[in-house]
């Protein structure tokens, strides 16, 4: 997954604290997304940005915000953390949103909230 | 939201043997895709799926499109222990609504 890098690998927040997750790729990816996994639950989308500059709501994004900063750069942010978002959080690129573009991943990023 | 239905959720098998796992939908998909997730990992892609019938492999796996766009098969001939993981499907419908619908995994232990 060298194409797609998520920092930090690991993070533990107290509730109440802000976090910024960081995704940066380096494959000329149009579209990115950031998605949670959780036991059970699979992967849900968050947020996903079409182009740099956009940016829209997927499945699950109450308590988060996006910033697509360049075409190369998606980050998200967690402005007042709580228990329920403790996760793992993906992001992912791809050329773009039609149906032949396969979405790549990066390692991810473990949060917990305590 | 929509999900997959991605069965079984679970297999433990004997190394050497074959292993095969599907995904349906109520919905008719454009693309099928099958993706790879071990520990400490990202889900990485295995195999793409565009057409209706396709049938594609990937070394020790093949996947199929089904025919009626509402399910995909992937099968892993001679399983080996690094097939340990779990492996997601998801699907890629028509429309302006362009979001990856995800199976919940079917996780894979082989015991050598």
């Amino acid at each position: 997954n060298a194409g797609v890098t998520q920092t930090p690998k690991f993070q533990v927040l107290k509730t109440g604290q802000s976090m910024t997750l960081q995704c940066a790729q380096d494959m000329n990816h149009n579209s990115m997304y950031w998605y949670r996994q959780d036991p059970g639950m699979g992967l849900r989308l968050i947020y996903y940005s079409a182009s740099e500059g956009t940016t829209d709501k997927g499945e699950v994004p109450n308590g988060y915000n996006v910033s697509r900063l360049n075409k190369r750069e998606f980050s998200l942010r967690l402005e007042s953390a709580a228990p329920s978002q403790t996760s793992v959080y993906f992001c992912a690129g791809a050329r773009g949103l039609s149906s032949n573009q396969p979405q790549h991943f990066g390692d991810g990023t473990r949060l917990s909230i305590l | 939201g929509q999900q997959l239905n991605q069965s079984p959720q679970s297999m433990f098998i004997q190394e050497g043997e074959d292993v095969s796992m599907n995904c349906t939908s109520s919905s008719i998909f454009n693309t099928w895709l099958w993706y790879k997730q071990e520990p400490g990992e990202g889900p990485v892609l295995l195999i793409a799926l565009y057409k209706a019938g396709e049938l594609t492999s990937n070394g020790r796996l093949t996947a199929q499109f089904g025919i009626t766009r509402k399910d995909s098969f992937l099968n892993i001939s001679a399983s080996i222990p690094s097939d340990v993981g779990i492996y997601f499907c998801a699907g890629l419908g028509a429309g302006n609504n362009r979001k990856l619908i995800w199976g919940l995994g079917t996780s894979l232990a082989v015991n050598p």
